[in-house]
């Protein structure tokens, strides 16, 4: 079943410790995001990659890594310096065709709550 | 400075009635705009965008490049209609980003 595949659902964290996030897709698409979603506050682009070995950051990259090394996974790493990092985190991809199209394809998210 | 603006949190309105979700953008290049849904336990997904010019569903939206708008409406809501609504912006190549998102709730 092709899609964007994130885990773990629900994450529970202490302060202080950093946690990564899984993003994989079978769609063979080259660009992938992550976003964070706060209420009220929409979806905020933390970094995104347009292909494997680079990848930019968004608007809210503080306190957050990514790595790019294989087409199918873009993981994302919340590290104690991200002050406020409790929220649902999205990833999504776009192919050659999404990509100047503005079509993302999202996964399920995951929602992480630092205690 | 880049920004979509969805003024309103919550809409609720009664099945027939007529809808109309608010985007504002700011864009110093040429706007290219989407509409995007995500109804209840369901991923977030492409409604519309301006460029195409379609009818999803029965929505509509027209990009009003003078008003900096992209209002998202519809002549008769439905109940299944109800879900969270973001107008989104692209900006450079392949970068878009999203408005704060309106819920609306349509009552039978």
């Amino acid at each position: 079943d092709g899609g964007i595949t994130q885990s773990p659902k629900y994450l529970f964290r202490k302060e202080g410790q950093n946690v990564t996030l899984s993003c994989e897709q079978n769609l063979n698409h080259d660009a992938m995001y992550w976003y964070r979603q706060d209420p009220g506050q929409g979806l905020r682009l933390i970094y995104y990659s347009q292909i494997v070995n680079d990848f930019q950051k968004g608007d809210i990259a503080e306190g957050y890594s990514v790595s790019r090394e294989k087409k199918e996974s873009f993981p994302l790493t919340v590290t104690s310096a991200q002050k406020n990092p409790t929220a649902f985190y999205l990833c999504a991809s776009t192919g050659q065709r999404g990509v100047g199209t503005g079509e993302l394809f999202f996964g399920e998210g995951s929602r992480l709550t630092v205690l | 400075a880049q920004r979509v603006t969805q003024p309103e949190k919550l809409l609720s309105v009664f099945k027939g009635a007529p809808v109309e979700l608010k985007c504002n953008y700011s864009y110093s290049g040429s706007p290219e705009l989407f509409w995007y849904v995500q109804y209840s336990r369901q991923r977030l997904q492409l409604l519309l965008r301006h460029i195409s010019r379609e009818s999803i569903k029965g929505f509509t939206a027209d990009l009003n490049k003078g008003e900096t708008s992209f209002h998202l409406k519809k002549p008769f809501a439905q109940e299944e209609d109800s879900a969270m609504y973001y107008c989104a912006l692209k900006v450079g190549y392949n970068k878009l980003i999203f408005g704060a998102g309106t819920r609306l709730a349509v009552h039978p």
